[in-house]
């Protein structure tokens, strides 16, 4: 199957400083990524669509401000959270479409972000 | 509101016994069940999935089976081996064009050799 890479894996940060989360589909073009956020003993939840070379679509009840979506390439889609919180701790994770169809999506492995 | 719900969060299983995964899921209006299964430290990758207008969908080793009336989704993996085991996650979206996937919490299957 396609290939999603996500970095860092984790990442430990202050309060107050931002991180920033890459994802890359590896052998394929995606124009459209997704990024996703789970809290402990919760499901994955959609949090923003992202589109090559257009701004990104939110969720309802994120902030756009604060997690900045930049989707600069085809094959390069980045997260950045904003001077992170410690609430803002989870498990982002990554996904692109390699083609049409639900069965053509691919995630990537995941970033834990921790913030103290 | 979680609309989709996996009320079991680990499942073990003797090989070659039939592992069974509940999901339930409360809007009407999905038309689109999937399951994904995780290995640690990967993301999750496509297993089977099922369309509304049927009620059971099999792959090898793998079948799904859709209840619309009760709003529950099963998955089947018969025999079950150990490489089986990882966490499995339901998933549900509605509506054509939709981009946006329900997932349950997941299940954490173990296969015992």
């Amino acid at each position: 199957g396609a290939v999603v890479s996500q970095h860092p894996s984790w990442v430990i940060c202050k309060s107050g400083t931002s991180v920033k989360i890459e994802c890359r589909s590896l052998d394929f073009q995606a124009t459209t990524m997704f990024w996703y956020r789970q809290f402990p003993k919760q499901s994955l939840m959609l949090m923003a669509t992202s589109n090559e070379g257009s701004k990104a679509t939110y969720e309802q009840g994120v902030e756009k401000d604060k997690f900045l979506i930049n989707h600069a390439s085809l094959t390069l889609s980045t997260l950045t959270v904003t001077s992170a919180h410690p609430e803002d701790s989870s498990f982002y994770i990554c996904s692109a479409r390699a083609g049409t169809g639900w069965s053509k999506l691919f995630f990537g492995s995941g970033t834990q972000l921790s913030v103290l | 509101d979680q609309q989709v719900k996996q009320n079991s969060p680990s499942l073990s299983v003797q090989e070659g016994r039939i592992s069974i995964l509940n999901c339930d899921y409360t809007n009407s209006m999905f038309d689109y069940f999937l399951w994904y299964k995780k290995y640690p430290a990967e993301g999750p990758t496509f297993l089977i999935s099922i369309s509304s207008i049927k009620d059971k969908n099999e792959d090898g080793r793998f079948t799904v089976f859709l209840n619309k009336s009760a709003k529950h989704l099963s998955l089947h993996i018969v025999p079950s081996q150990p490489g089986d085991s990882a966490v499995y996650f339901c998933a549900a979206t509605g509506q054509t064009g939709a981009n946006n996937l329900f997932f349950g919490t997941g299940t954490r299957l173990t296969v015992i050799p």
